[in-house]
């Protein structure tokens, strides 16, 4: 079945840092979506994309799809303490895959902030 | 944005008994929604699509006479554990996406089971 690796699992970061995180495919995806969950809740949706090489912006976050459909990356500008949290990225695969309706979700990107 | 909204959020229970989850949205229709299962510090497992006056569709693996799934309206899919196991304990997730094709999901806030 399809896999999405994320990258890195966990970091440890300075408030006021960038943060960049990414996530690939060993095949190719028609939408990704970056979620943030924090500890006992749902995934939150941060950002979707839906074209390949999309380049798309939500405040501090910024985020691409690659022009390979295989990859995508999530960038966090200036990160803050409540950017604390696991970042997963998602993705939806073609019709004629059969995966159109179903998320497969990356492994996770444990972030933490420090003061 | 849309809610979806699980419950209970927390649910602790003996062995052998069994245990419902509701997943509402609440102010959209939802004809599809998905139960998702996470364990600690992993990623989310897709266990099956609950279509709303149909049979729910499983994944590979997940038990349909463990796992029940009901979807009697736009607007609730009920997910039950039957003849639940320590095993069984995870954090169980919902989603549910708008009517429209195009609408991306929204997730429930989660639901912690615990079987003792």
């Amino acid at each position: 079945g399809q896999q999405l690796n994320q990258s890195p699992q966990s970091m440890f970061i300075q408030e006021g840092e960038d943060v960049s995180m990414n996530c690939t495919s060993s095949s190719i995806f028609n939408t990704w979506l970056w979620y943030k969950q924090d500890p006992g809740e749902g995934p939150v949706l941060l950002i979707a994309l839906y074209k390949a090489g999309e380049l798309t912006s939500n405040g501090r976050l910024t985020a691409q799809f690659g022009i390979t459909r295989k990859d995508s990356f999530l960038n966090i500008s200036a990160s803050i303490p409540s950017d604390v949290g696991i970042y997963f990225c998602a993705g939806r695969g073609p019709v004629h895959t059969g995966t159109a309706s179903k998320l497969t979700f990356g492994t996770g990107t444990r972030l933490q902030v420090t003061l | 944005g849309a809610v979806v909204s699980q419950h209970p959020s927390r649910v602790i229970c003996k062995s052998g008994t069994s245990v419902k989850i509701e997943c509402r949205s609440l102010d959209f229709q939802a004809t599809t929604m998905f139960w998702y299962r996470q364990f600690p510090k992993k990623s989310l497992m897709l266990m099956a699509t609950s279509n709303e006056g149909s049979k729910a569709t499983y994944e590979q693996g997940v038990e349909k006479d463990k796992f029940l799934i009901n979807h009697a309206s736009l607007t609730l899919s009920t997910l039950t554990v039957t003849s639940a196991h320590p095993e069984d304990s995870s954090f169980y997730i919902c989603s549910a996406r708008d009517r429209e094709v195009t609408g991306e999901l929204f997730f429930g806030e989660g639901s912690r089971l615990t079987v003792l």
